[in-house]
């Protein structure tokens, strides 16, 4: 059964600090992907990323960036130079998928990590 | 504009009583889902939909039923509810599969006494 950690309930930063949140998946299939989601205070659900296990080369989008090695089976995202707009949930996710790529229907989210950037 | 749409938003109801949260697509994607999200579990797989008339269970499907006799709607139905159904509840569709990224609803805030 696929499975994802993320141990950090809360993290506490001041602006512009740079931060890491950790992600750790178990999946027995070669071929998964794998998914950032930010919820802001507002509660609604945005997606920041996905990757394949396919395409381990690390991503950057401004002031975000995600490392994917598969090696550690981790997908860790770093924003740098925080900003108060920053604080939310962040989520991990994994979804398993057949050897044509075809997903099974199942995505998996982590505990969710609670970011505050403090002004 | 492309949305998810659920209602209602917010539902409080008592223990017992059938109820039912609607979920709407305008983006003729043919895959959706639920979810719910309680604090420190993060978001859990209630079911999915791959198609129309196609549906199975995630992780956490127990005093859950849907049906998806149509592209665009999803409902997720409470036959009996109970107190440990209370949750924040997201629905979300994606073009095939769960490897697009997903398109979230509002949320609906539910509540059972």
């Amino acid at each position: 059964a696929q499975k994802v950690t993320q141990a950090q309930t809360e993290i506490s930063v001041v602006e512009k600090e740079d931060v890491t949140l950790d992600c750790v998946y178990e999946t027995r299939d070669t071929t998964y992907y794998l998914f950032w989601y930010k919820q802001p205070p507002s509660g609604e659900l945005v997606f920041l990323i996905r990757r394949n296990s396919f395409d381990e080369q690390n991503e950057i989008s401004g002031r975000y960036s995600w490392n994917f090695q598969k090696s550690t089976s981790s997908f860790n995202f770093t924003i740098t130079a925080s900003q108060v707009v920053d604080s939310a949930v962040y989520f991990c996710a994994l979804s398993e998928a057949r050897a044509g790529g075809t997903s099974y229907g199942k995505l998996t989210f982590g505990q969710g990590t609670i970011l505050t950037v403090h002004p | 504009e492309a949305q998810v749409t659920q209602n209602p938003r917010y539902l409080i109801t008592v223990t017992g009583k059938k109820l039912t949260v609607t979920c709407s697509q305008n983006m003729n994607h043919e895959y959706m889902s639920w979810y719910r999200q309680d604090p420190g579990l993060g978001l859990r797989q209630i079911y999915y939909s791959m198609n129309v008339e196609v549906t199975d269970k995630g992780d956490v499907p127990e005093g859950y039923k849907v049906s998806r006799k149509e592209k665009r709607n999803f409902p997720l139905i409470l036959e009996s509810p109970s107190p440990n159904q209370t949750s924040l509840y997201f629905c979300a569709s994606s073009v095939t599969g769960t490897y697009y990224e997903q398109y979230f609803g509002p949320g609906t805030r539910l509540t059972v006494t």
